[in-house]
């Protein structure tokens, strides 16, 4: 079956050590995007990418990387430098053909300790 | 920035009954998603509406948009215990669906 996975589903890491975060889809989207979820405020954007081999950043992009050498392939580097990494991390993916329709992976809780 | 308000922010109803949750933003969208999310999951697609007074439904689920394309509301008809959970509208502010804007979420509990 068609689809997005993240892993892994829980992660956890010590204070200034870089953590990446998998994504990859079969779906053959073309976009892809990160998302950080927190209580009490929206799903805010990380980073997004269009086409492979180009990314762009979002509205919180500070302290996180991303690449995208593969269509299917997004994964997100949370480095230290991230202030407060603690987080829900969503990773979704897009038909830019289509309705623009989001199709999102089960997440991945980041706790760090 | 522009932003989604969404009302309530948390809602309990019985078993069987109506509810709205509704989605307002300041200005004017190109698109309207509605979502829903159990607590620590990934987003599930509900609906997307673009048109001014468009409505549709799926199942029990009624989500429409007003004519100035500024306000949605779902609807959910005879609500059951597997309607639990967190509604959340996204939408397009711009026109190219990149860039989408999140309301808070609706978090939805269903006695039995």
């Amino acid at each position: 079956d068609g689809g997005i996975t993240q892993s892994p589903k829980y992660l956890f890491r010590k204070e200034g050590q870089n953590v990446t975060l998998s994504c990859e889809q079969n779906l053959n989207h073309d976009a892809m995007y990160w998302y950080r979820q927190d209580p009490g405020q929206g799903l805010r954007l990380i980073y997004y990418s269009q086409i492979v081999n180009d990314f762009q950043k979002g509205d919180i992009a500070e302290g996180y990387s991303v690449s995208r050498e593969k269509k299917e392939s997004f994964p997100l580097t949370v480095t230290s430098a991230q202030k407060n990494p603690t987080a829900f991390y969503l990773c979704a993916s897009q038909d830019s053909a289509n309705t623009g329709e989001l199709f999102f992976g089960e997440g991945s809780r980041l706790t760090v300790l | 920035s522009q932003e989604l308000e969404q009302s309530p922010q948390s809602l309990i109803v019985q078993e069987g009954k109506n509810l709205t949750i509704n989605c307002t933003s300041s200005k004017t969208l190109y698109g309207l998603y509605w979502y829903k999310q159990k607590y620590g999951e990934g987003l599930i697609f509900l609906m997307m509406l673009q048109k001014g007074g468009e409505e549709k439904s799926h199942e029990k689920i009624t989500a429409k948009l007003d004519e100035k394309k500024q306000q949605s509301s779902l609807h959910i008809t005879a609500s059951q215990p597997s309607h639990a959970g967190i509604y959340l509208c996204g939408a397009d502010p711009s026109g190219n669906n990149r860039k989408l804007i999140w309301g808070l979420g609706t978090s939805l509990a269903v006695n039995p």
